[in-house]
């Protein structure tokens, strides 16, 4: 079966410090994989997403980056963390044969604090 | 360009009573439709799903969901609201046009269930 692990849990940085969040997925090969980030109060915001290893496409500018180093496994950076970078962010994976055809399953998320 | 609007950020129901969520789809081709819970600090579950099968569709913890092309709807039902049901939903659309399967994601229903 497939299961996709995050880490860290939660994270308290302070602002201008850098970020990594990591990702990975087991039990499925080539997934679609995705970063979302929840404000407080506020809904899901799509980040970046990508169907392969160096095909990354960013959704919202900003001073975040992602990478994908490997299948799968899907990391999201920053140089210098931003107040406005506080929330909860969840990676999630899809087919990729079943492309807007299936559901997207969701890692547990990091809890992003930035002072 | 599609979109997704639930109805309602925050719904109270009382425990044994009806839930009832609401969600509409903008698409010009009707999309997959898929409704999401998410616990506190935990990432997202889904709960059913609709891919152009029955319009009817059951999903766990007892909810179900009716798809209605004629009104763009796809609502979210439980009989008899228990208290483990306090949680935010979701409900999302596929992009059947975009080949990178994304999802399009509501704003988030939460529920409070009293006793």
């Amino acid at each position: 079966s497939q299961t996709i692990h995050q880490w860290p849990a939660t994270l308290v940085q302070p602002v201008g410090s850098p970020l990594s969040l990591e990702c990975t997925v087991e039990g499925t090969s080539n997934p679609n994989l995705y970063w979302y980030r929840q404000a407080a109060g506020r809904g899901l915001q799509l980040l970046f997403y990508s169907i392969g290893i160096d095909q990354i496409s960013s959704e919202v500018p900003q001073n975040l980056s992602a990478s994908r180093p490997q299948d799968r496994q899907f990391i999201l950076s920053s140089k210098k963390l931003l107040l406005s970078d506080s929330g909860f962010y969840l990676c999630a994976w899809s087919p990729p044969q079943l492309r807007g055809r299936d559901e997207q399953f969701f890692g547990p998320g990091t809890r992003l604090t930035v002072l | 360009a599609q979109s997704v609007t639930q109805l309602g950020s925050h719904v109270s129901v009382s425990e044994g009573a009806l839930v009832l969520l609401r969600c509409n789809y903008s698409s010009s081709v009707p999309p997959y439709l898929f409704w999401y819970v998410q616990y506190p600090n935990q990432g997202l579950q889904l709960l059913l799903k609709y891919t152009s099968a029955a319009t009817l569709v059951k999903g766990i913890n007892g909810f179900e969901a009716e798809f209605k092309k004629s009104e763009t709807s796809f609502h979210l039902t439980k009989p008899s609201a228990h208290m483990s049901d306090a949680a935010e939903y979701f409900c999302a659309a596929s992009i059947l046009t975009d080949s990178w399967g994304k999802l399009q994601f509501g704003a988030g229903t939460q529920v409070v269930v009293t006793p």
